[in-house]
């Protein structure tokens, strides 16, 4: 069982937008920052967002936001590309130890 | 360009030892933490240890204690993963990645071990 919760799965049809969440029951999420990662066909990671800053190369229909114990992944215009699985991860600071979630597959109808 | 490249990965008999390194470019390596993941074929990302920038703290996978090493040289630029007694659930794609904020922001291609007599 991870220490963050994500949906198992997502889906959405191009250009809608979509929101995929990552949930704690601590609090590190609110505390350390969070990341978000795609990973194609079991790929190397690629991270989409590390905090609230769109790194290198990533397009701003990639938003990120948090509130209290959960973390917010949304793509607005969604695209075929985007298809993919999305990991987000954080600190844990009881465990001295980075966290995943289980990871969501977006799936692009 | 930050550039992680990994190494050392294969098949190994159960039992035996391994050890991973992750060649960095691109950035001051001496001024990052670096981490270590894997995944296991069909799951999802699982953290395997973490260093300091310099090498004076380690962390580990409570679940992996004791059967792993993580070290680095910072002269030559590179990160590296011992890995001990091996065990066929070891079997998994190693990552590593370069930290920041205590989470990992780059990653590298990864590296496949497979632990199998």
């Amino acid at each position: 069982q991870s220490a963050l919760t994500q949906e198992a799965s997502v889906s959405g049809t191009v250009g809608q937008k979509v929101t995929l969440s990552c949930t704690e029951a601590k609090n590190n999420i609110g505390s350390y920052t969070v990341a978000w990662y795609r990973q194609v066909s079991h790929g190397a990671p690629k991270t989409v967002m590390f905090g609230n800053s769109l790194p290198s190369g990533i397009p701003d229909r990639f938003s990120g936001s948090k509130s209290g114990t959960t973390s917010s992944l949304t793509i607005s215009g969604l695209q075929p590309e985007d298809e993919a699985d999305y990991f987000c991860s954080t600190w844990d600071y009881s465990l001295n130890a980075v966290v995943f979630g289980g990871g969501t597959k977006l799936t692009v109808l | 360009q930050v550039q992680l490249v990994e190494s050392g990965g294969g098949v190994v008999q159960p039992g035996r030892s391994l050890r991973l390194s992750c060649a960095a470019s691109g950035f001051t390596f001496s001024v990052y933490a670096m981490h270590w993941v894997r995944q296991a074929p069909g799951k999802g990302l699982e953290w395997v240890a973490s260093i300091s920038y310099d090498g004076s703290n380690e962390y580990y996978a409570e679940s992996l204690k004791g059967r792993l090493t993580i070290s680095r040289d910072n002269s030559k630029n590179t990160l590296y993963l011992q890995m001990y007694s091996l065990r066929p659930d070891d079997s998994a794609m190693y990552y590593c990645g370069r930290g920041r904020q205590l989470v990992a922001d780059s990653w590298g291609q990864g590296a496949l071990v497979a632990v199998s007599s």
